[in-house]
């Protein structure tokens, strides 16, 4: 594998589940971001990750929970989610905060 | 209001055609990131710069740091190319903040 991947890439989940997106990046970059793009809407960012230690949140909500347990991996934990948390959630990694981020192909979420 | 604005927000080439999308953005800013994302969600980092020009094959990302105004510019347009190109800026700081994008179609 190279580049950045997540899994799953779809997820439909109901209003009461429990669930996780992933994120693995094998380019041996420090910094990690999780976006959220909603249709016709610019990315959010909702978290930012340097050598493991949150270094952003964007006033995301509670039910969102983000962990990162090395530099390499990022996960999303979801719980009692909305239906307008639909999206497409990306997450993206750059050598050092700030720098060129490249992208996973995303997750694309639907609540019901 | 967003900070960073693209024009136009759609665009319909022919094959071959030269392609320019304007990016202009309301703060000063450390570096602008192009990207490319295809129909299915994934982003490709296309440019990033911070002052002048850089050319990658076909496309060329220009920047005017007192105008506060970026142009892609695509020659020999194909339909491979046919994408939503998203404009970034990074004011002073670690976060970037995004256009809505341009999207692209190129018609053989």
């Amino acid at each position: 594998e190279t580049g950045v991947t997540q899994t799953p890439r779809h997820l439909v989940m109901g209003m009461t589940n429990k669930k996780s997106l992933k994120c693995e990046q094998h380019l041996g970059h420090n910094a990690m971001y999780w976006y959220k793009q909603s249709a016709k809407k610019p990315l959010e960012l909702m978290f930012v990750y340097s050598l493991e230690e949150r270094v952003e949140n964007n006033s995301v909500p509670s039910r969102f929970s983000p962990e990162c347990p090395n530099s390499s991996h990022l996960f999303l934990h979801l719980h009692t989610l909305q239906p307008e948390d639909s999206a497409l959630y990306l997450c993206a990694s750059s050598q050092q905060l700030g720098g060129e981020q490249f992208f996973g192909p995303g997750t694309r979420l639907t609540v019901l | 209001k967003n900070e960073v604005e693209q024009s136009p927000q759609n665009l319909t080439a022919q094959e071959g055609e030269f392609i320019t999308i304007n990016c202009s953005y309301s703060v000063g800013i450390s570096a602008l990131h192009w990207l490319q994302q295809h129909p299915g969600g994934g982003i490709v980092s296309l440019f990033m710069l911070s002052s002048g020009k850089k050319k990658h094959g076909r496309l060329i990302a220009t920047i005017n740091i007192q105008e506060k105004h970026s142009s892609l510019h695509i020659t020999a347009s194909h339909p491979r190319d046919s994408a939503v190109y998203i404009c970034a800026v990074r004011p002073t700081g670690n976060q970037f903040y995004f256009g809505t994008g341009t999207s692209l179609t190129v018609i053989p």
